[in-house]
C-alpha cells in the first residue's frame, strides 16, 4: 500500500473555529489532492498540489486553503468551519501524467456543530 | 467539459451473479479510464485501468473494456462474492491533465 497518513481521522469541532487537516506521504509524489465525499454527491476536489508551494483550486474551494512547505506534507485548513463542512475528507496522492492512479488514504471524518 | 456518468445504485446481488456496472464518460481526446473500489471505512483503491481504445484492464476477476467508440468502460464480473460488497467509482483522466473526474459511485451489495 502506498505510504498515505491522514490526521485526525476523526474531529468535531465547533461552527467557527478553524481546523486543519494534515496528510503525509512518504512515496515522494509529486501530485497531492485534497477531496471530499458527502452522499449524492461522490468525490469532490477541494484543492491540489502539483509541486512544493505549488497549488490550484478544485471545484468546492471556497472556505478551504492548503499548504504544501515539503514535498510529504499537504495541509487543509477550514478557516472558519460551518456545518456544511461536515464529510469526509480524503487525501490522495499520484506521481503524475494521466496514466498515473491516485492513492488514497483512510480519511478524516470530520463533523462541526 | 469532461464528465463520467455510472449507473445508479444501490445494486443488490446474490452471490455467484453475474454483474455488470455501466460507465460512460464524455471526453475529448483519449483519456485514461479507472476504476476504483471503496470498502467501507477506507478509502478509494485502484481496481484496474486501461489507458487506449481497446484495451482490457482486469483485476480480481473484475473487467472493464475501452471502447471508444461507445465511450464506455462497463465493469463486469463473472460470479460475485459477498467480498466484493463495496462503493465502486468510475474514473477518467488525460495525459496533460492533473485532474482526474470521478462518477458519482455505484453501491453494490452481495446477499449470500
Amino acid at each position: 500500500d502506498a505510504g498515505i497518513t491522514q490526521s485526525p481521522r476523526h474531529k468535531v469541532t465547533e461552527t467557527g473555529t478553524p481546523v486543519t487537516l494534515r496528510c503525509h506521504q512518504t512515496e515522494n509524489h509529486r501530485y497531492m489532492y485534497w477531496y471530499r465525499q458527502d452522499p449524492g454527491h461522490g468525490l469532490r476536489l477541494i484543492h491540489y498540489s502539483y509541486g512544493v508551494k505549488d497549488t490550484d483550486k478544485g471545484e468546492v474551494s471556497d472556505g478551504y486553503s492548503v499548504s504544501r512547505s515539503k514535498t510529504e506534507d499537504f495541509l487543509l485548513t477550514l478557516e472558519s468551519a460551518t456545518s456544511s463542512q461536515t464529510s469526509v475528507y480524503f487525501c490522495a496522492i499520484s506521481a503524475g501524467g494521466g496514466n498515473s492512479p491516485l492513492h488514497f488514504g483512510n480519511g478524516t471524518r470530520l463533523t462541526v456543530t | 467539459g469532461d464528465s463520467v456518468t455510472q449507473m445508479e445504485g444501490p445494486v443488490t446481488l446474490s452471490e455467484e451473479a453475474f454483474l455488470t456496472i455501466n460507465c460512460t464518460y464524455t471526453a475529448t481526446g483519449y483519456p485514461s479510464l479507472f476504476w476504483y473500489v471503496q470498502y467501507p471505512g477506507e478509502g478509494l483503491q485502484l481496481l484496474l485501468k486501461a489507458t487506449k481504445a481497446d484495451d482490457k484492464g482486469s483485476n480480481k476477476g473484475f473487467e472493464a473494456t475501452y471502447r471508444k467508440e461507445t465511450t464506455s468502460f462497463h465493469l463486469e464480473k463473472g460470479s460475485v462474492q459477498v467480498s466484493d460488497s463495496a462503493v465502486y467509482f468510475c474514473a477518467l483522466t488525460h495525459s496533460s491533465a492533473s485532474k482526474i473526474i470521478f462518477g458519482s459511485g455505484t453501491r453494490l451489495s452481495i446477499r449470500p
